[in-house]
């Protein structure tokens, strides 16, 4: 069965320093990832794709991609509250995204 | 781009009564669109897939007598919950796939909060 392993956290991280992410899978032909961000009661929100090996930066948020370790990590630089939500990895499988359990994030003022 | 709006956005009904959420997707066709339920501090479940013109696929354990989808165009599907209880109720949340730039990406809806009373 496939899987997407996340610690559920929460991660708590100083306003202003950089919260690291990380998320494994199971599935070695996985292709395509993607970050989501959940604030409580409000609907996830896709901030991050990456399909590729390497490093994609969009602002203050970068995924990092291996697929031969089999990870993906989100890393948001300059951290704010407004970023305190869970933060929840998917990645595409067959038919259907495969979903993390998602990591809670607490930036502290 | 790529907005998917839902509505209603919060219900309340009584214990036996039939409810309905929209979904569609304003922007882009969606290929594939999916119904997903969260309660509270839970992760999503994914309760059905569905593609334009063709039947749900289920996940197991979702009673598809209960939880109707019908997706009728490219742009449109609809949840309906029927004969209510309150155990139903939950976030339910519509999210719709296509391409959008580049890429093959799902997007969600905002949510429905349902109160079965």
């Amino acid at each position: 069965q496939k899987e997407v392993e996340q610690n559920s956290g929460p991660l708590s991280v100083p306003e202003g320093a950089i919260a690291s992410l990380n998320c494994t899978y199971s599935d070695r032909g996985s292709q395509s990832f993607f970050w989501y961000r959940q604030y409580s009661g409000k609907s996830p929100e896709l901030i991050m794709s990456i399909y590729s090996n390497g490093d994609q930066e969009d602002g203050r948020f970068t995924a990092q991609l291996n697929k031969a370790s089999q990870y993906v990590s989100l890393l948001i630089r300059d951290s704010q509250p407004s970023d305190s939500a869970t933060y929840l990895c998917a990645v595409k499988g067959n038919y259907q995204l495969i979903w993390g359990a998602g990591t809670k994030l607490i930036i502290k003022p | 781009g790529a907005v998917v709006s839902q509505h209603p956005s919060r219900v309340i009904c009584k214990s036996g009564t039939s409810v309905k959420i929209e979904c569609r997707s304003l922007d882009f066709q969606a290929t594939t669109m999916f119904w997903y339920r969260q309660f509270p501090k839970q992760s999503l479940m994914l309760m059905a897939t569905s593609n334009e013109g063709s039947k749900a696929t289920y996940e197991q354990g979702v009673e598809k007598d209960k939880f109707l989808i019908n997706h009728a165009s490219l742009t449109l599907s609809t949840l309906t919950v029927t004969s209510a209880h309150p155990e139903d109720s939950s976030f339910y949340i519509c999210s719709a796939r296509g391409t959008v730039g580049s890429y093959n990406e799902q997007f969600f809806g905002p949510g429905t909060r349902l109160t079965v009373l």
